[in-house]
């Protein structure tokens, strides 16, 4: 299958610092990548969906101020976690969808975010 | 609004015994697919098996296998010859517009799977 990537997989950072996220498609072109995020045994919550060229689309609830989203290319998008506090601390994943008309959408190996 | 259930947030099944993961959507919509993912300890999401509301038959991808009942909105996940590497979160994943591959997905609560030897 299609492979994505996360960098970085861990990052600590402190309270008040700025941490971006990278999520690259490394074997297809993705026209659409979406952000989750996941807290200890709970379910992903769909944070925003990306689609190349344009700006994302946040879901209800989610600051677009907050967490920038830039998905400036087919195989890249980014998201930055802006003045980071320790109630961002989370695994945030990645997922990515091609053009090839296979269902299923493709996710990165998450990054695991700790505020101090 | 579409919505995705999973009651069970635990399950214990011994190993080689099959178990069934409950999954129960909610959709307006006629042309949507359902998704089961698996989430071991790592993190990562492995997705297992997929099934489109028109198809007549259930999906099956080696010791998975989907029972779908259209009528009564439920998906549920059947893993046969459970083996140890087989616990881990599960999660059933519903996206509207069957052929709407920029669709997103709508995650149920998950069901945690332990396989006892």
């Amino acid at each position: 299958g299609a492979v994505v990537s996360q960098h970085p997989s861990r990052v600590i950072c402190k309270s008040g610092t700025s941490v971006k996220i990278e999520c690259r498609s490394l074997d297809f072109q993705a026209t659409t990548m979406f952000w989750y995020r996941q807290f200890p045994k709970q379910s992903l919550m769909l944070m925003a969906t990306s689609n190349e060229g344009s700006k994302a689309t946040y879901e209800q609830g989610v600051e677009k101020d907050k967490f920038l989203i830039n998905h400036a290319s087919l195989t890249l998008s980014t998201l930055t976690v802006t003045s980071a506090h320790p109630e961002d601390s989370s695994f945030y994943i990645c997922s990515a969808v091609g053009t090839s008309g296979i269902n299923e959408q493709f996710f990165g190996p998450g990054t695991r975010l700790t505020v101090l | 609004a579409q919505k995705i259930t999973q009651t069970q947030p635990g399950m214990f099944v011994q190993e080689k015994e099959a178990v069934t993961l409950d999954c129960t959507y909610d959709t307006s919509d006629q042309s949507y697919g359902l998704f089961w993912y698996k989430q071991p300890s790592s993190g990562e999401m492995i997705f297992l098996i997929y099934q489109g509301s028109y198809d007549e038959q259930n999906a099956t991808e080696g010791r998975y296998s989907l029972n779908f009942q259209k009528a009564r909105k439920s998906a549920n996940l059947v893993i046969s010859a459970s083996q140890l590497g087989d616990s881990a979160m599960y999660f059933c994943a519903m996206r509207e517009l069957i052929y709407n591959q920029g669709g997103k997905l709508i995650f149920g609560q998950g069901t945690e799977l332990s396989v006892k030897p």
